[in-house]
């Protein structure tokens, strides 16, 4: 059974702080993404990675930043939260080709306060 | 450019009863169309697509939906609903090139004992 994980199902962080979010896929995709989902606004793409070491910013990157030192991991940086990145964050994996057929984690649900 | 529009935020649907969740895309080149589900406290899975070939598309728990190019549509149905079907649904659409995905703002489904 395919799998993308997520660190933390919920996550509470003070403004200012560093925070990280971790994904990780077992699928060997190519492709991996991270979203941010919030209520009347459905997912919009924050980053996007085709490789390792490889990004394109996505539609709204501003106060974000992604690492992907290896395959199967992709991470989310805030360098210093803001409460209006208080959200539902998603991550997804596809294979090279097959973009637009994505995997799904579960979500983080980051509360700034 | 791409964009999606799910004009029902909410539908609310008696158990046993049809459903049609409606989508409406624009876009200036050729597209793939999608949906996808989110069931409550999950990550979002696909339910169908859209590619090439036959408009009517079959999905997943007996979902299906229809491409209408002239009309720039493509709804969802089921005929009969299950409280098993309670969920998120997004519509979404790629390029056939970029294959970006675009999602539109989701349409909670609601069933009704």
């Amino acid at each position: 059974d395919v799998k993308v994980t997520q660190s933390s199902r919920y996550l509470v962080k003070r403004t200012g702080e560093k925070v990280f979010l971790e994904c990780v896929q077992d699928m060997d995709h190519e492709n991996m993404f991270w979203y941010r989902q919030d209520p009347g606004l459905g997912l919009r793409l924050i980053y996007f990675s085709y490789d390792v070491k490889m990004k394109e910013k996505g539609d709204i990157p501003e106060g974000y930043s992604v690492s992907r030192e290896k395959k199967e991991r992709f991470s989310l940086i805030l360098e210093s939260a803001s409460t209006n990145q208080t959200s539902m964050y998603l991550c997804a994996s596809s294979r090279e080709g097959r973009r637009y057929e994505q995997y799904f984690g579960p979500g983080t649900r980051l509360t700034v306060t | 450019a791409q964009s999606v529009t799910q004009l029902d935020s909410q539908v609310p649907v008696f158990e046993e009863a049809p459903v049609e969740l409606r989508c409406n895309y624009s876009s200036s080149v050729s597209v793939y169309l999608f949906w996808y589900v989110q069931y409550p406290n999950q990550g979002l899975q696909l339910l169908l697509k859209y590619l090439s070939g036959s408009t009517l598309v079959k999905g997943i728990n007996g979902f299906e939906a229809e491409f209408n190019k002239s009309q720039t549509s493509f709804h969802l149905r089921k005929p009969s609903v299950h409280i098993s079907d309670t969920a998120e649904y997004f519509c979404a659409v790629s390029g056939r090139i970029n294959e970006k995905l675009t999602f539109g703002t989701g349409t909670r489904l609601t069933i009704i004992p």
